[in-house]
């Protein structure tokens, strides 16, 4: 019920195409959904996060897609750029909790 | 304004070694947690510590043990290594002792059992 469970592993999108990455929660008690951007020999980078009271967030190119009902929320990556060839993590945390349970990561390249 | 610094950044030992790796949080966070990453997977949660007292605990084994100082610096401690310890160790400081509020992480300390 920790869980995060994160899809696809990898995905490879062509430059100003659209990267789409899905997660899937099940503890209801999960209250905060944060995407996090690791490059090669970095830590992961907050990118941006979602709360279950709204359904959409949108940062620049980054956009939060959330769907409380079905317990599934998503990035995605408008105009992807090589730039933004890294690992992604989906990412979630409860109000209360000391710990953060991460999707185990999609590994995006995208062609110039 | 510094990050979240880690030392060192690499690390070679032999498996039965013990290790002490550091972190200096960003400052004015008093919030230091602990995630061991593997290769190819998501960070794990190791340790919690806020205001010098452990907050949480993950499933690793006794083996694994942490502190914080009173300048909110932290020290994570792995006895008698073992193959598998082998991963990335990352130290991720926030302001709040809740998870809910998001991290910024130190470029990690790369730890290899050999």
């Amino acid at each position: 019920q920790q869980q995060v469970k994160q899809s696809p592993q990898s995905l490879i999108v062509q430059k100003g195409g659209i990267s789409i990455i899905n997660c899937a929660y099940e503890n209801t008690a999960f209250d905060y959904f944060p995407w996090y951007q690791q490059f090669p020999g970095k830590g992961p980078a907050l990118l941006i996060a979602i709360r279950p009271d709204v359904s959409e967030k949108k940062e620049g190119r980054f956009t939060i897609s959330f769907n409380k009902s079905a317990k599934q929320f998503s990035l995605h990556i408008m105009d992807s750029q090589p730039g933004d060839s890294a690992t992604y993590f989906c990412a979630a945390s409860m109000t209360g909790g000391f710990k953060t349970i991460f999707g185990a990561g999609t590994r995006l390249f995208v062609k110039a | 304004d510094a990050g979240v610094t880690q030392s060192p950044t690499h690390l070679i030992k032999t498996r039965g070694q013990h290790v002490t790796l550091r972190c200096s949080p960003i400052s004015g966070h008093k919030s230091v947690s602990w995630y061991q990453q593997v290769l190819g997977q998501g960070p794990q949660f190791i340790f919690q510590y806020y205001e010098k007292e452990e907050r949480g605990r993950g499933n690793f084994p006794d083996r694994f043990s942490a502190r914080q100082f009173p300048n909110y610096s932290s020290e994570l401690n792995v006895n008698a290594l073992l193959l598998g310890d082998s991963a990335l160790y990352l130290c991720a400081s926030s302001l709040e002792v809740a998870a809910n509020y998001g991290y910024t992480f130190g470029s990690g300390t790369r730890l290899t059992v050999v």
